[in-house]
């Protein structure tokens, strides 16, 4: 079953200093989307990405964040400048229709920030 | 806005028994998308049921079933013959119905499930 693959699955980073958490959604998906996990708290949804442009993004998804699909089949998520508070798990996603028949999330990325 | 609440925290059930866990949400569409996902320990995200909300009739899914009641804005999932690998949190979610609509969850519940 095709699967969306994200790396690292762990990553540690000093604060201020910038990450790529990188993803490979399913090929014939056209939508895609990052959303967030602080441990032990809801899944937040962070931005969604359509036709090589954000689509929607949410309050936590500042300038210090920003997406990039920049070959065709990976679709990366930049932090600049790393804050403690960015400490999550970052979970991929993409789906053929949108919205409708949910998504398949990848197997994250825990994002520690010391 | 739209919020999703999950009333319990943690559950717990008997291997072979039948588990419901609740969920409630506010919206004021009329057409949107409830899901319920599953997050085992791996904490991968997996989808477990879906249901159109202009669909009268519950979604199934081999043993896991919905109780969706679009009045009372209820959404909850049935696990039957519960085994020991359906111990995981459980995530209600809704989604408005926009192409590029997002995902809102609940908080989560833990359940258990006892030998």
């Amino acid at each position: 079953e095709p699967e969306v693959t994200q790396t690292p699955s762990h990553q540690v980073t000093q604060m201020g200093q910038e990450v790529i958490l990188r993803c490979v959604p399913i090929s014939n998906h056209l939508y895609f989307y990052w959303y967030r996990q602080i441990l032990g708290q809801k899944v937040e949804f962070l931005v969604s990405f359509y036709n090589n442009e954000i689509s929607e993004k949410s309050e936590i998804f500042d300038d210090q964040f920003s997406v990039e699909r920049p070959d065709g089949s990976n679709f990366t998520l930049k932090i600049r400048s790393t804050k403690l508070e960015d400490s999550a798990m970052y979970f991929c996603a993409s789906s053929v229709w949108g919205g409708y028949y949910g998504y398949t999330f990848g197997s994250g990325t825990r994002l520690t920030v010391v | 806005a739209q919020t999703v609440t999950q009333s319990q925290p943690e559950m717990s059930v008997q291997e072979a028994e039948t588990v419901t866990l609740s969920c409630t949400y506010d919206t004021s569409e009329s057409d949107y998308y409830l899901f319920w996902y599953k997050q085992p320990p791996s904490r991968q995200m997996i989808l477990v049921i879906r249901q159109e909300a202009y669909k009268q009739q519950n979604a199934t899914e081999n043993r896991f079933s919905v109780n969706f009641q679009k009045a009372a804005k209820s959404f909850s999932l049935k696990i039957s013959d519960s085994q020991l690998g359906d111990a995981a949190m459980y995530f209600c979610a809704y989604n408005y119905g926009g192409s590029q609509g997002n995902l809102i969850f609940g908080k989560g519940t833990k359940l258990s499930v006892k030998p």
